[in-house]
């Protein structure tokens, strides 16, 4: 079945550091891939997304690219902020014997230090 | 504004009972969801549904069923549950292609004593 891989449980970083998480993906198809954020007590909302029609995805300074080639879709930022301090989760939705099955990796906790 | 609501936001059932966790969305999308979070686990995928009257199995349905009466509602129902079912439930909504995101609800914690 589809699977979704993040290897940093957490990323610790300060003020104005680059982002960089590690996603990578394994499924039989070309699926849709996302990136979600988590708030405490809240649920997760979508940061961004990419279909095969299009390789990369960028939303409030975050970006991402889809690699067909490496099943990869890593997140980056160039500079982060004391804001951005929440889980991330990769994801796909793969459209598998008519249903769309969405599935989700560990999730990445990043930590920013003012 | 279209919306995934959840109900109750919190829950505390005896080992044993039965609960029904609630799931209302607005958005008019197809398929629903549900997953259990846990540290370490992520967001993993218990039951979902492609349209009303349709339930599937998702990677850990074991001790939950699933309902999904008409388009809006989608519930999720443990029989006899569990202290390992103690853990935060989302509902989500969507559908594939074009501008359609997948929406969360806020969740609902749930703790089996």
């Amino acid at each position: 079945g589809d699977s979704v891989t993040q290897k940093q449980g957490q990323v610790t970083l300060s003020e104005d550091d680059f982002l960089f998480i590690n996603c990578t993906y394994s499924t039989t198809t070309y699926p849709t891939l996302f990136w979600y954020v988590q708030y405490p007590g809240q649920g997760p909302q979508l940061l961004l997304k990419v279909t095969t029609a299009n390789n990369k995805g960028i939303s409030r300074g975050f970006e991402a690219t889809y690699d067909k080639g490496t099943t990869s879709f890593h997140l980056q930022k160039a500079s982060v902020q004391e804001s951005d301090s929440a889980v991330y989760f990769c994801a796909l939705v793969d459209r598998a014997g008519g249903a769309d099955r969405l599935t989700f990796g560990k999730g990445t906790q990043l930590i920013i230090q003012p | 504004e279209a919306a995934v609501t959840q109900s109750p936001r919190n829950k505390v059932a005896v080992t044993g009972g039965k609960v029904t966790l609630s799931c209302n969305q607005t958005n008019n999308h197809n398929n629903m969801y549900w997953y259990r979070q846990d540290t370490g686990h992520g967001l993993r995928l218990i039951h979902y549904s492609y349209g009303a009257g349709s339930t599937e199995k998702g990677d850990i349905p074991d001790g939950y069923k699933a309902s999904r009466p008409s388009q809006e509602n989608f519930s999720l129902i443990l029989e006899l549950a569990t202290p390992s079912q103690t853990s935060v439930y989302f509902c989500a909504s969507g559908d594939w292609g074009g501008d359609s995101d997948y929406t969360f609800g806020s969740g609902t914690r749930l703790l089996v004593i």
